[in-house]
């Protein structure tokens, strides 16, 4: 199985601010199989980011991802209210496996 | 417009089973499979499985095999998850999504949450 590391646990930024997440993966993922999902308190997860880097349908272009290997990056360039979540990296190159979360809070 | 409305929340004994359903709608239902994730009070994101809209290829996560079944039924677009032998470390909210091949959830349900207790 693929273990997913997120770091930080939390970030505390002001809105305007850029974040930047880490998802590490205990073994090589292929860039096409890593997604991330954005998940607002009390709602279902939101799809961000697959193929490690493409938006999907909606997705402000604030929003970017980059990385390969084991070491994936998403950057949110400048926060805006709504984006004040928690976000998740998810892998699918050997079963289907989350990272444990980075809460992006307002600081 | 693509939605998933999922049944209503309810509360198990251990022990007892429950059924959590799934209704797509707004898009070609035989053209996407289902997964089920689930997420504990105040947890992460765990993958339970996949079913194709035909129910003919499943892929359960080994966590889970020999306890979980996931069901479809095309006439009217739903998809039904079972879990047996629930115990209470299974509380949680339940939702499924539409995945194309067990791979990626672009569209969510809003969740069912499941409370096991005595």
């Amino acid at each position: 199985e693929i273990v997913l590391t997120q770091s930080p646990g939390t970030l505390s930024l002001s809105p305007g601010e850029r974040a930047t997440l880490s998802c590490r993966a205990s073994q090589s993922v292929i860039s096409s199989y890593l997604v991330w999902y954005q998940q607002r308190p009390g709602q279902a997860p939101r799809l961000l980011i697959y193929g490690a880097s493409t938006r999907a349908t909606g997705i402000p272009d604030r929003f970017s991802g980059s990385g390969s290997g084991t070491d994936f990056t998403l950057t949110i360039s400048r926060l805006e209210p709504e984006d004040f979540a928690v976000y998740y990296c998810q892998q699918y190159a050997n079963s289907i496996t989350f990272g444990g979360g980075t809460k992006v809070e307002i600081k | 417009q693509v939605q998933l409305v999922q049944s209503g929340g309810e509360v198990k004994k251990p022990g007892a089973s429950v059924r959590v359903s799934c209704k797509s709608s707004g898009y070609t239902f035989s053209n996407y499979g289902i997964s089920w994730v689930r997420q504990a009070p105040g947890q992460g994101l765990e993958w339970m499985g996949w079913i194709s809209a035909d129910s003919t290829n499943t892929n359960y996560a080994k966590k889970f095999q020999g306890r979980v079944t996931m069901t479809t039924d095309t006439s009217t677009t739903t998809a039904f998850l079972e879990l047996r032998s629930l115990r209470s470390d299974d509380t949680a909210v339940y939702y499924c999504a539409r995945d194309p091949y067990g791979a990626l959830f672009d569209f969510w349900g809003q969740g069912t949450l499941v409370t096991v207790s005595s």
